[in-house]
């Protein structure tokens, strides 16, 4: 599978934008590129995928590497409620299960106020 | 429903015995997959189920685990004889099938499982 590599956690203050950022060196042509977030007690969320091109949507942007070799995920104003984990996973390789997702262990996100 | 129901929300059993999760997916989403979180760890893949193809059980950690799926609709995850160990929030995500990597799980809030 696979893999991708994220800080383990980044610190932003409140209304500052925060970049976090992966890497996917071993991404296929195939794979989408997402991110989802876990807030404390709850569930993962879809936030974002994108292929090649840059997405935007209400939540935030994601911005890929021409090369798609790395990726980062845009929140623009950070709120004390975008305190989460976040989660970057390449969903689509091979052919094979897509929706398998293998969640690492994702960036801690604290959010100052 | 609007969104991915799981029952029940918390459970607390005596190592042993048998226990029953369930998630009722979103309508009109025909993959429905397990994950596993156990306190403080990521999410682990348990199985997955696509349509009326055979489900992907190579998530599975042992043969005391099992799921089925009756057709498009609900999945019941039982886990026999349980062990301290299986304590962990059990995950329900479904999604629709658009046969790229491009499909969005949708999650439901868990099941927490308690073995005393």
């Amino acid at each position: 599978d696979a893999k991708t590599t994220q800080p383990n956690s980044m610190e932003s203050n409140e209304e500052e934008p925060v970049h976090l950022p992966c890497n996917h060196s071993t991404i296929s042509g195939t794979d989408y590129i997402h991110w989802y977030r876990q807030l404390p007690s709850q569930g993962p969320e879809y936030v974002i995928h994108g292929l090649t091109s840059n997405v935007n949507n209400r939540m935030a942007s994601l911005a890929i590497a021409e090369d798609r070799k790395s990726s980062t995920l845009i929140l623009h104003r950070a709120t004390l409620r975008d305190a989460a984990v976040y989660y970057c996973i390449l969903n689509g390789a091979g052919g094979t299960s897509y929706g398998k997702l293998t969640f690492g262990q994702g960036t801690i996100l604290t959010v100052h106020p | 429903g609007a969104g991915v129901s799981q029952s029940p929300s918390n459970k607390v059993t005596e190592k042993g015995k048998d226990v029953e999760l369930r998630c009722d997916p979103i309508s009109g989403h025909t993959a429905l997959y397990w994950y596993r979180q156990r306190l403080g760890q990521g999410l682990e893949f348990l199985i997955y189920f696509q349509g009326n193809s055979a489900p992907d059980k190579s998530g599975l950690p042992s043969d005391r685990f099992s799921a089925e799926r009756t057709g498009e609709s609900v999945s019941t995850l039982t886990i026999q004889r349980t062990q301290q160990e299986d304590s962990a929030v059990y995950l329900c995500a479904s999604s629709r099938s658009i046969g790229s990597g491009a499909n969005v799980l949708t999650f439901g809030a868990g099941s927490r499982l308690t073995v005393l």
